[in-house]
């Protein structure tokens, strides 16, 4: 059983296109996240959702929209993709806020803008 | 703001080796460290963690010590394996609400 499910693992698309990535957690954890990893590998926060409310946004576009449909949910919608959107986005939870538990972390979608 | 500085990869060794992957913080306060790693085709996962100073974090013959005089939390161990290799993440937190990651440093053991 995998803890934290993202799909899809690969996503091709071209620019202005509109997509998602969806992530579930079967862990009953209350607190989710969804990390970028740019072309320099570093891992930066971009939304954390506890009991589905938005509790950190971090400076992203308005193009990148997360949706939480439920605890176990955790969307992500982009619009309008363009070249730079291209990174590995993941997926994350934990019980309470990450840095005080262990933080449980999807495979990972690999999304590239053409 | 806060950063992490992780040694750069990738990082090749032979089986049974002696590991030190390198990381240091900065960070405005008192953060608790991490090590996650993540393993091919996997989501990273928490290796070990320290929160204090001089705290020693420990899993799987694995260590880091909090160094709050050089702030730097490095990663060792003594004798690696094949099934080390992994890609490892030095992470920080000050407040709770999220990590904040290294680069990552991708290690592979050869037999």
């Amino acid at each position: 059983d995998t803890a934290v499910s993202q799909t899809p693992k690969y996503l091709v698309t071209q620019m202005g296109n509109d997509k998602s990535i969806k992530c579930e957690q079967n862990l009953g954890h209350d607190t989710m996240y969804w990390y970028k990893q740019d072309s320099k590998k570093f891992l930066k926060i971009m939304f954390s959702y506890n009991n589905k409310e938005l509790i950190i946004n971090e400076t992203v576009p308005n193009r990148f929209s997360p949706k939480s449909p439920d605890k176990a949910h955790l969307n992500l919608h982009i619009n309008s993709l363009e070249l730079g959107d291209s990174a590995v986005y993941f997926c994350a939870s934990s019980q309470d806020i990450m840095g005080y538990t262990e933080a449980f972390f999807g495979q990972g979608t690999r999304l590239t803008v053409v | 703001g806060d950063s992490v500085t992780q040694m750069e990869g990738p990082v090749t060794l032979s089986e049974e080796a002696f590991l030190t992957i390198n990381c240091t913080y900065t960070a405005t306060g008192y953060p608790s460290l991490f090590w996650y790693v993540q393993y091919p085709g996997e989501g990273l996962q928490l290796l070990l963690k320290a929160t204090k100073a001089d705290d020693k974090g420990s899993n799987k013959g694995f260590e880091a010590t909090y160094r709050k005089e050089t702030t730097s939390f490095h990663l060792e161990k003594g004798s690696v394996q094949v099934s080390d290799s992994a890609v490892y993440f030095c992470a920080l937190s000050e407040n709770g609400e999220k990590l904040t990651f290294g680069t990552g440093t991708r290690l592979t053991i050869i037999p």
